[in-house]
This record gives structure tokens, sequence and C-alpha cells, in this order.
């Protein structure tokens, strides 16, 4: 894989409470994407990153901020988590940002909101 | 007309048979078909892909069979085997669009019994 780290793999918070969701990468992709997987949606786009300090919103961004200082790390946050946000998050990589540019994905982070 | 139809939902085979899985599309934009094979607590990671231009495609054990016409592709997954079981996701994407742009179907669980 591309060398993609998710931090942390499993995590409970309570209703209210921000939560950031760190993202790795080795390999210098210049693109980053951040999706949530769900039972009977697959997978959504929440924010993408073309670039350092250069993001902008997916399918299901409410809720949802991100932020890229450096190539390598790609952060999310759910500034007040929701119930509704319980899921399962996935970063992904790719070289280019063509459509036929494969996605490399991390192991995920589960998220569970009380 | 952004949507990528994927069936079943699920799919039980037998060790050895032929698993089958179907996606349908509308935007006949899309000029890039892959499938992402995940397997459980792991990211989905990219399988096999087709571009319009052929009808079929094959890599081992895995072919994708496609039908501009009928705007469909499905996924054949011959001699299955228990190493198989994963959900697999359908994609499609346009080659000008960028690859935020890349539309998932909602996946198939297959288990495949020994």
């Amino acid at each position: 894989d591309a060398g993609i780290t998710q931090s942390p793999r499993h995590k409970v918070t309570e209703t209210g409470t921000p939560v950031t969701l760190r993202c790795h990468q080795t390999e210098n992709h210049r693109y980053m994407y951040w999706y949530r997987q769900d039972p009977g949606h697959g997978l959504r786009l929440i924010h993408y990153s073309y670039g350092v300090k250069d993001t902008d919103k997916g399918e299901v961004s409410d809720g949802y901020s991100v932020s890229r200082s450096k190539t390598e790390d790609f952060l999310l946050t759910l500034e007040s988590a929701t119930s509704s946000q319980t899921s399962v998050y996935f970063c992904a990589t790719s070289s280019s940002g063509t459509g036929h540019s494969p996605l490399h994905f991390g192991n995920g982070t589960r998220l569970t909101v009380t | 007309q952004q949507q990528v139809k994927q069936s079943p939902q699920s799919l039980i085979v037998q060790k050895g048979g032929i698993s089958i899985i179907n996606c349908a599309y509308e935007n006949t934009a899309f000029d890039y078909f892959p499938w992402y094979q995940q397997f459980p607590g792991k990211g989905p990671a990219l399988l096999i892909a087709i571009r319009p231009d052929v009808s079929e495609k094959k890599e081992g054990r895995f072919t994708i069979s496609f039908n501009k016409s009928a705007k469909q592709f499905s996924l054949h997954i011959m001699d299955s085997q228990p190493g198989d079981s994963a959900t697999y996701f359908c994609a499609a994407s346009m080659g000008q669009g960028g690859s935020e742009k890349l539309v998932f179907g909602k996946g198939t669980k297959l288990t495949v019994n020994p």
C-alpha cells in the first residue's frame, strides 16, 4: 500500500465533544481524501486536499473540517461530535488527481459517538 | 445521474463456484470503472479496472465484463475461494474529472463457504 497510517484506530467519544482524526502518509502523494463508510451507504467523500493548505468539500462535509499543513498529514476534525457521525473513517491518497488515478486507503478509524 | 447502483448487497457462494457482482451507471461521461476489494478491518484496495474501449478484462480469476450500450459492468470471480470473502465496491469516474469525483457503489459482501 501507499504507507498510510490512521490514528487512532478506535475511538469512543461523547456527543458534543470535538474529535480529531489523523492521517499520515509516507509516499509523498499530493492528493488526500477523507471518506466515511456506513452500512447501506458505501463510501462517501467528506473532504479532500489537492496540496498543502488546499482543501475542498466533498459530498458529506457538514459538521467536519480538515487541515493540511504538511504534505504527509491530513487531519479531520469533528467540531462537535453527534451520534450520526458514528462511522468508520478512511483516509486515502493518490499520486495524481485525475479520475483514472487509483486511491490508496488506510485501514480506517472506527469512531463511536455516545 | 452520478450514482452507481450495485447488486446484490450480499452474496454467498460455495468454494469453487462463480461469484458475480453487477453494477449499473447512468452518466455516459464515465470512462473508468475500477473495482475495490475490502477485507474486514482493512481499507479498500484497487482490485481491477476497465475502460469502456474494451468489453472484458481478466486478471487471474477476476474478470470485469463491460456492456457500454446497457451501461452495465460486472465482476466475475471464477473458482471462488474462502480467501476471496470480502466486500467489493464498484466505482466510476471521468478521466477529465478529478479523483474526488470517483463515485462508489454501495458494496457487496461476498462470503465463500469452504
